[in-house]
């Protein structure tokens, strides 16, 4: 069955340090997205991608960035992880349809910062 | 700035009521609306989504759109505790056939109790 999976499930890192999160989806959706949930703030945007080699800011892309070098993936780098980065962190994927654009998300990491 | 609004609850009915979860949205634009389930620890799953003004009925869940007042509503019949998460509503805006990003609420907290 297709599916979008996220590793790590669980990260924790330091302050300072770079840190790569794996986003794989095997239905060859064009669109790819990255976002945080907080406490009080729900889902925030962070990047996204409508395809192969475009990447797009999103509502918090401060700190973050992306690649799309293929249509599986898209890893979301912290160049410089910082305490206010502790979120757990969603990947999400859709087909670009004229009248639907579901989106599917993958199970979530868990990143802490100290 | 879009904004989607929903009260954060937690909104709590006996089993076999009927659940009411309200939404409302800053921008005229948007075409397109979802209703997400997230259960605590888990990612969002989409259960609903409705284009058109009006009611879309799905098993014991109706949507209900009123674009006019700019308000969306998601009904639960007859409350199951295994319904007790956190529902997100999102709007979409399109862009001539082009989907624009999804904008979430903040959630609001369902809890049904036995």
């Amino acid at each position: 069955d297709a599916e979008i999976t996220q590793s790590p499930r669980h990260k924790i890192t330091e302050t300072g340090r770079q840190v790569t999160l794996a986003c794989h989806q095997t239905w060859n959706h064009n669109n790819m997205f990255w976002y945080r949930q907080d406490l009080g703030h729900g889902l925030r945007l962070i990047h996204y991608s409508y395809g192969v080699q475009d990447t797009n800011k999103g509502e918090v892309s401060d700190g973050y960035s992306v690649s799309r070098s293929n249509t599986e993936d898209l890893p979301l780098t912290l160049e410089s992880a910082a305490s206010s980065q502790t979120s757990v962190y969603f990947c999400a994927s859709s087909d670009r349809g004229i009248s639907t654009d579901t989106q599917y998300f993958g199970p979530g990491t868990r990143l802490t910062v100290l | 700035q879009k904004e989607v609004e929903q009260n954060s609850g937690p909104l709590s009915v006996p089993e076999g009521a009927i659940a009411s979860l309200n939404c409302t949205y800053s921008d005229r634009g948007s075409q397109s609306f979802f209703w997400y389930r997230q259960y605590s620890g888990k990612s969002p799953e989409l259960i609903m989504s409705i284009y058109s003004n009006g009611d879309k009925e799905d098993g014991r869940f109706t949507a209900q759109l009123n674009k006019a007042s700019q308000y969306v509503s998601l009904l639960i019949r007859d409350s199951q505790p295994s319904d007790s998460a956190t529902y997100l509503c999102a709007s979409q805006m399109n862009y001539g056939g082009s989907q624009g990003n999804l904008i979430f609420g903040k959630g609001t907290k369902l809890s049904v109790k036995p």
